[in-house]
């Protein structure tokens, strides 16, 4: 059975501040895609990243970077220099090898306080 | 219209009504999701549709009813639902990649839900 745990169920900073989510996995399966999806007030989810298990190199995209670490089955979200719009419930999610069945974790709330 | 609608965005039922939520994509997929976000849960896939045959029902109990007559369109009908049913539902849809024969993972795109409430 796949499984992805987010530890930390709230997080406060400061705005400018970097913080990190974390994300933790476990499957069977060796091929598997891991996903970040953003849930802000609005309720809607909006897809973040695709990662699939076959490429570990690291990504940024503006203040936004992930880090996948399949020796500990950790795919980790860090924001640079949080802003209060990034206040929002942050979702891993892990899919199984036929790419077509979501596992999501149980989500970290970022609040960015001015 | 773009991406993915649902209509309604709240609904407040009795435990004896029957009410339905729609969902519509505008996005040309094949495959639709139903998922179920409760305050105490991780979000909770319910059904997934892919060419409009159903292709998992994740033991969902059987007051909750899925219809997909096209692959523009999916629909949750309920009826005798229990307080506990309370809770955000999501639709989803993507390019499943078995049914279109492609090797890549497209990722699924999330309506912005119907928050349900059961009395």
């Amino acid at each position: 059975a796949q499984k992805v745990t987010q530890a930390q169920t709230e997080i406060s900073v400061v705005e400018k501040e970097d913080v990190t989510l974390d994300c933790v996995y476990e499957t069977r399966d060796t091929t598997y895609y891991l996903f970040w999806y953003k849930q802000p007030p609005s309720g809607e989810l909006v897809f973040l990243i695709r990662r699939n298990s076959f490429d570990e190199q690291n990504e940024i995209s503006g203040r936004y970077s992930w880090n996948f670490q399949k020796s500990t089955s950790s795919f980790n979200f860090t924001i640079t220099a949080s802003q209060v719009v990034d206040s929002a419930v942050y979702f891993c999610a892990l899919s199984n090898n036929a790419g077509n069945m979501l596992t999501f974790g149980g989500g970290t709330r970022l609040m960015v306080k001015p | 219209e773009t991406g993915v609608t649902q209509t309604p965005r709240h609904l407040v039922m009795g435990m004896t009504n029957k009410k339905s939520l729609k969902c519509e994509q505008h996005l040309g997929h094949n495959a639709m999701y139903w998922y179920k976000q409760s305050a105490k849960k991780p979000l909770e896939l319910m059904f997934v549709y892919s060419l409009e045959e159903r292709v998992e029902n994740n033991s969902v109990p059987s007051r909750f009813s899925p219809e997909c007559p096209n692959s523009s369109h999916l629909f949750l009908h309920l009826h005798t639902l229990q307080p506990e049913d309370s809770a955000l539902y999501l639709c989803a849809s993507s390019q499943d990649p078995l049914a279109g024969g492609q090797s890549s993972y497209n990722e699924q795109f999330f309506g912005p839900g119907t928050r349900l409430t059961v009395l």
